[in-house]
Parts: C-alpha cells; sequence; structure tokens
C-alpha cells in the first residue's frame, strides 16, 4: 500500500513559535508537494520539490520554507507561525513523468493561538 | 494553466449515478483532465484522468467531450459513502514539477 504520512494530524502551535510540519512518502517519488486548505479558497499550492535539494515556490509561499534533505522526506516550515497560517495543512507526492496521479497524507490541521 | 469550473454544490439520490461536469475551456493540448475527491477531514483521493478519450475504472467513468473543453465525472451507483468534494483539475505541465492546482470543487451530498 502506497502511504504520504504527515507527522501530526493537529498540532496547536503559538504565535511567533516555529513550526515544523513533516510528509515522508515510501514510494520513491521524485515530486512532493505542500497545500494548504481553507473553507472557500479550496486547496492552495505553497511549495513543491522535483528533487532532494530542490524547490520550487507554488501560489502562495509567503511566510514559508521548505526542506528537502532526503527524497522521502519533505519538510514545511513555518519561521514565525502567525494566526493567519491557521489551517488544513496536505502534503502529497507523485512520481516524476508524464500523467501519474499523486496520492495525499491525512493532513495536519494547524491552530496558531 | 488551464483553468477548471465546476458547480458549488449538487444533490444526488443514493443509488443513482452521480453526473459532475467540469468545464476546461481553455485545456492545450498536452494537458490531462484528473478528478479528485476529498472526503470530510481526509487528504484528497484520486479517482481517474484522462487525456481525449473516455475512460473508466472499478470508482468512476470519465466523459470528455471531442474539443475537450468540458468534461463529466460519473458515479454510477452512489452511495452515502460518495458524499464529498470532487475536484476537477487540469494538470499543469512545468520543467520542473508537475503540480497540480486545485479549484473550489463540487460538493456532492448523496442523499438517502
Amino acid at each position: 500500500d502506497v502511504k504520504v504520512t504527515q507527522s501530526s494530524r493537529y498540532l496547536v502551535k503559538r504565535t511567533g513559535e516555529k513550526v515544523f510540519l513533516e510528509c515522508v512518502q515510501d514510494m520513491d517519488h521524485e515530486n512532493m508537494f505542500w497545500y494548504r486548505q481553507d473553507p472557500g479558497l479550496g486547496l492552495r499550492l505553497i511549495y513543491f520539490s522535483y528533487d532532494v535539494k530542490m524547490k520550487e515556490k507554488g501560489d502562495i509561499p509567503e511566510g514559508y520554507s521548505v526542506s528537502r534533505e532526503k527524497k522521502e522526506r519533505f519538510s514545511l516550515i513555518l519561521e514565525s507561525a502567525s494566526t493567519n497560517q491557521t489551517s488544513m495543512y496536505l502534503c502529497a507526492s507523485r512520481t516524476g513523468g508524464g500523467d501519474t496521479e499523486a496520492f495525499f497524507g491525512q493532513g495536519t490541521r494547524l491552530t496558531v493561538v | 494553466d488551464a483553468k477548471t469550473t465546476q458547480p458549488p454544490s449538487m444533490d444526488c439520490a443514493e443509488g443513482r449515478a452521480a453526473n459532475l461536469p467540469c468545464n476546461h475551456s481553455t485545456i492545450s493540448g498536452n494537458e490531462y483532465v484528473y478528478w479528485y475527491r476529498q472526503i470530510h477531514s481526509q487528504g484528497p483521493q484520486y479517482i481517474i484522468h484522462g487525456l481525449k478519450n473516455n475512460e473508466t475504472n472499478e470508482m468512476a467513468s470519465l466523459i470528455i467531450t471531442e474539443d475537450r473543453k468540458s468534461s463529466t465525472l460519473i458515479l454510477p451507483h452512489a452511495t452515502l459513502r460518495d458524499t464529498a468534494v470532487y475536484y476537477c483539475i487540469v494538470r499543469v505541465a512545468s520543467n520542473a514539477g508537475n503540480m497540480l492546482t486545485f479549484g473550489g470543487g463540487t460538493r456532492l451530498m448523496v442523499k438517502p
């Protein structure tokens, strides 16, 4: 069974804290993605990575950074958490070529207080 | 990048076919149409995808018009478990990432 695992299902952090969201996939996929999902806004792409140590900005990268030191792990970092970063965060991975499907993790619901 | 337009919500009676439309009038020749769904509090789940031919798998059928400007996802016998938000996506090809861009989706409510 293919699997994308996010380290936490629920997280509560304080404003100004540095927050790490971890994602691990066991499918040897080249591409990994971080999205956030908010009511009425659908899924919005924050960052993606197409190879180890490679990263690209998505639609809403401000306030976030990412790290891909190993192929199976893609971390999303909130340098200084703010209340407007309260959201559901979803990680996904897919293989590199053509018309392949993406696999999603269960999501991390982050609340910043 | 091709964008998609879907109705925000639809109802369907349990056991009947659910037909979910999607417009993608600016789709380009090498872009695929994907469908995902998201059941409450879970991550999105892949359903089906196609380029220009109709496709069928164990979950659904995908009908793409000849001009490729629209498509319809068909769940042949909807069950209560099919209640979810359904996303129609046109795959954005880039030099790097093959990323997916999600719009608002259609909230399908299957009613007993």
